[in-house]
């Protein structure tokens, strides 16, 4: 079974710092390129970040560009999302998510079976 | 950017009803739409992909169709568990969802 188990969300302030974690099991990690995607408060989803299955190359969306990196360590089935530099609008929950097939080698199959619970990062003084 | 615009925003509907929800996007994706439910405090649930395939386990009462800028969610049977939230999302060029679309008891 297929399981994202997140941590690392809470409250900073403006401008702070926060890393979070994805930890994946169920599946052969290193094959899958994973995401993060985000929502605010009462809102729709808002695609964050996603990174292939190598590590070694990765997306922003353009809100997010030069304050976050993503990133993976393979080798710990585990996914990260760097956040610097946080705004008020960055407040949302934060849900890691798994492309739905392996070996995915173009951006035109990045959609997402399996999501985490979802952790809710607040960014306020 | 390719925006997604989906309609109506929140849909009043009775169990047994036949819904349907739109998609629309601001350019071609061609068949790189996926569809999602959401219920309160849950993550989202993959339906469909590539326009029209049904996800692993999904019930057939849910199907989608279309291609290019226009797509349609459409639950044939509407069923209790139905109600929820509704997502489309395009994976054409980068990734965008659309606004979503509240499934709510009539």
């Amino acid at each position: 079974e297929v399981q994202l188990v997140e941590s690392g969300g809470g409250l900073v302030q403006p401008g702070g710092s926060l890393r979070l974690s994805c930890a994946a099991s169920g599946f052969t990690f290193n094959n899958y390129a994973m995401s993060w995607v985000r929502q605010a408060p009462g809102e729709g989803l808002e695609w964050v970040s996603s990174i292939i299955g190598a590590g070694s190359k990765t997306y922003y969306a353009d809100s997010v560009k030069g304050r976050f990196t993503i990133s993976r360590d393979n080798s710990n089935n585990t996914l990260y999302l760097q956040m610097n530099s946080l705004r008020a609008e960055d407040t949302a929950v934060y849900y890691c998510a798994k492309v739905r097939f392996p070996h995915c080698s173009t951006t035109s199959c990045y959609f997402f079976d399996s999501w985490s619970q979802g952790t809710l990062v607040t960014v306020s003084s | 950017d390719i925006q997604m615009t989906q309609s109506p925003s929140t849909l009043s509907a009775s169990v047994g009803d036949r819904v349907t929800i739109t998609c629309r996007a601001s350019q071609s994706v061609s068949i790189w739409l996926a569809w999602y439910q959401q219920k309160p405090g849950k993550a989202p649930n993959l339906l469909i992909y590539k326009a029209s395939s049904l996800d692993s386990g999904v019930p057939s009462r849910f199907s989608g169709s279309g291609s290019g800028t226009e797509f349609t969610l459409t639950i044939t049977s509407l069923q209790p568990d139905d109600f929820a939230t509704y997502y489309c999302q395009q994976y054409s060029s980068y990734w965008t969802f659309g606004q979503g679309t509240k499934v709510e008891i009539k």
